[in-house]
């Protein structure tokens, strides 16, 4: 069965640089969810979408954006990053912003 | 403020014993409560997942029993094995209908089963 898709698996990015994320959800999912998990923390909310639109937000630094895409892909754009930004971002998908959705593999981010 | 509280910390079970870890949470609006399977360098697996009209709910060798008077969820692995070996993590959502949300995570537990 096809799973949520994330690219790329690893970054390695300069403090004060740019990154953009990408999640490629479950065929016919219309939900998109990022979390974020530092080294041995549980993962935390960051922002969510549904059918395109910006459907909840939560401890997203404002040097962080997001969209959801017409064909239901989704960008997590990261600017200025910081060493506390390094940690694995992880996007989940959903049908209809139902319980239960799929998390993909990941993004391993790390900023030097 | 951690809403949903997760222990232990850390778990050493015997193969084939049994694995308790329990939460807790503090808002009454939450109706879902899932449990995640998290592997190094992997993305949480849903497990098995609860609401709060039942007590318990049973998966194989996995088990969800529910207080919803004591704001407890616990999840327990029965016949442990060293392949169960992971990370857990319970969860809660809930306060938008039937709609799914954003998941709260517990701390997370590190289970170890040794052979």
């Amino acid at each position: 069965a096809a799973g949520v898709i994330q690219s790329p698996r690893h970054l390695i990015k300069e403090k004060r640089e740019t990154a953009t994320l990408k999640c490629y959800p479950i065929p016919r999912h219309d939900t998109v969810y990022w979390y974020q998990q530092g080294p041995g923390q549980d993962p935390q909310f960051l922002i969510s979408f549904y059918e395109k639109m910006q459907s909840d937000k939560g401890s997203i630094p404002d040097r962080f954006s997001a969209q959801q895409f017409s064909d239901y892909h989704s960008e997590l754009n990261m600017s200025s990053l910081e060493l506390g930004d390094s940690a694995l971002y992880f996007c989940a998908s959903s049908f209809g912003g139902n319980y239960g959705y799929t998390f993909g593999s990941g993004t391993r981010l790390t900023v030097v | 403020q951690q809403q949903v509280k997760q222990s232990p910390q850390s778990l050493i079970v015997q193969k084939g014993g049994i694995s308790i870890i329990n939460c807790a949470y503090e808002n009454t609006a939450f109706d879902y409560f899932p449990w995640y399977q998290q592997f190094p360098g992997k993305g949480p697996a849903l497990l098995i997942a609860i609401r709060p009209d039942v007590s318990e709910k049973k998966e194989g060798r996995f088990t969800i029993s529910f207080n919803k008077s004591a704001k407890q969820f616990s999840l327990h692995i029965m016949d442990s094995q060293p392949g169960d070996s992971a990370t857990y993590f319970c969860a809660a959502s809930g306060g938008f209908g039937n709609q799914g949300g954003k998941l709260i995570f517990g701390q997370g537990t590190e289970l170890s089963v040794k052979p």
